[in-house]
């Protein structure tokens, strides 16, 4: 059973671009969250999805930061026109149905370079 | 809300010495509480967890926790470092269901040969 793939593991932008983050969860989990973690910080969540859903958007930046969750295929993080701010460590975590889904599992981050 | 509390952002043991890393948690509701490793340019791993049941939790790699309501805390320990355990500890604190986690600022553990 494959882990939480994130793609690409590091992405490198110049101010004004699009940047699109990818995750993929753990097969038969339903729940995807996306943390953003700042040099020398904790993670910060953004997100929560569940499947065509925005369950908590509570940490994302107004303006600029979209994520959704298909039915078919990963989540997507999208940033639009990058500034170098957005330079950090972004990281996608997935829990499962039921009585387990208390418990994230995370991928091993995309890392973001705003030029 | 939610908050966690981890009290110094790096901690250096020698090897073989006693590991023992602060977490202080605050929430409205009860908790669920976590402990995180993440080593180098990768992303987290689960260590232990504690969902209302036992409150002394043991973990992977020979980690465990304790879960004191009277002290809100959750201090992770191991009995003797190894120098496979250098690398940054997260606690982290949730909610009933499936809610967001909330982290503390993270401990860099360092082991000295």
């Amino acid at each position: 059973n494959a882990g939480v793939m994130q793609n690409p593991r590091h992405l490198v932008r110049r101010r004004g671009q699009e940047a699109r983050l990818r995750c993929s969860p753990m097969k038969g989990h339903s729940h995807v969250y996306w943390y953003r973690q700042l040099p020398e910080e904790g993670l910060k969540f953004m997100v929560y999805l569940q499947k065509e859903n925005i369950i908590d958007e509570s940490g994302m930046p107004k303006e600029r930061f979209s994520a959704e969750f298909p039915k078919e295929g990963p989540s997507i993080l999208r940033i639009q026109q990058v500034v170098r701010g957005d330079s950090a460590a972004y990281f996608c975590a997935s829990s499962p149905p039921g009585a387990s889904k208390n418990i994230q599992y995370f991928g091993a981050g995309t890392r973001l370079s705003v030029l | 809300a939610q908050s966690v509390t981890q009290l110094g952002s790096h901690v250096s043991v020698s090897e073989g010495a006693l590991v023992l890393l602060r977490c202080n948690y605050s929430s409205s509701v009860p908790p669920y509480l976590f402990w995180y490793v993440q080593y180098p340019n990768q992303g987290l791993q689960l260590l232990l967890k504690y969902t209302s049941a036992a409150t002394l939790v043991k973990g992977i790699n020979g980690f465990e926790a304790e879960f004191k309501k009277s002290e809100t805390s959750f201090h992770l320990t191991k009995p003797s470092a190894h120098m496979s355990d250098a690398a940054e500890y997260f606690c982290a604190v949730s909610g009933l269901g499936a809610q967001k986690l909330v982290f503390g600022q993270g401990t860099r553990l360092t082991i000295n040969p």
